[in-house]
């Protein structure tokens, strides 16, 4: 168990620039989540993955955010021109779900993103 | 609207003494109930769980008690050790959705004192 693993750590990008992260997923895990943290705050529900498919997204994920999870294994979340207030840290998390099976979900360490 | 809350934003307590961090939820829905903590720089780390069926879970040092009638969770710490300290947050889901749209709570920051 080689633990979600999320890269880049820190980005700080400019107001309009577009910014790209990856996650990668417990191997054997189906279910892939984002999820973003403001400081002060718990962590907030963006969206999730059963292998490749989207099945949510929050209100939360203007159009400028998408996410993709190409061959159901890890997954990418882009933000197209970025505003100060997407200044977060982007948690990606995954979970091993199936009959009568619901693992919790297991976070990566996140990615920082700073946006001036 | 803050449908999970976490009212005590710290706590402090002596190393070896219990630690209790509490949790109030508004939705009546939320059927399942988590408890995570979180050390500075990492993701968070699934601690332990309880759905509304039972009242009480307890994994070696960690119990977590719910009251549904009051919408109210609590997680015990005994006995209380440095490493513990850290952010702990209650999340909240409904159980037919299993632990995937969770809903947070600020975060409680626990400080353990020797």
């Amino acid at each position: 168990d080689t633990g979600v693993s999320q890269d880049p750590r820190h980005k700080i990008t400019k107001r309009g620039q577009n910014v790209t992260f990856r996650c990668d997923p417990i191997s054997e895990h189906n279910r892939l989540y984002w999820y973003r943290q403001t400081l002060g705050q718990g962590p907030e529900f963006l969206t999730y993955f059963q292998n490749e498919a989207q099945l949510e997204k929050s209100r939360l994920l203007s159009d400028r955010f998408s996410a993709e999870r190409p061959k159901g294994s890890f997954s990418t979340l882009e933000i197209q021109r970025t505003e100060q207030g997407d200044s977060a840290m982007y948690l990606c998390a995954s979970s091993l779900t199936g009959p009568g099976l619901n693992s919790p979900l297991h976070f990566g360490n996140g990615t920082r993103l700073t946006v001036t | 609207d803050q449908q999970v809350k976490q009212n005590s934003p710290s706590l402090s307590v002596q190393e070896g003494r219990i630690s209790i961090l509490n949790c109030d939820y508004t939705n009546s829905m939320f059927d399942y109930f988590l408890w995570y903590k979180k050390y500075p720089a990492e993701g968070p780390t699934f601690l332990i769980s309880i759905s509304s069926i039972k009242d009480k879970n307890e994994d070696g040092r960690f119990t977590v008690f719910l009251n549904k009638s009051a919408k109210h969770l609590s997680l015990h710490i005994v006995p209380s050790q440095p490493g513990d300290s850290a952010v702990y947050f209650c999340a909240a889901s409904p159980l037919i959705q299993g632990a995937q749209k969770l809903v947070f709570g600020q975060g409680t920051r626990l400080t353990i004192n020797p």
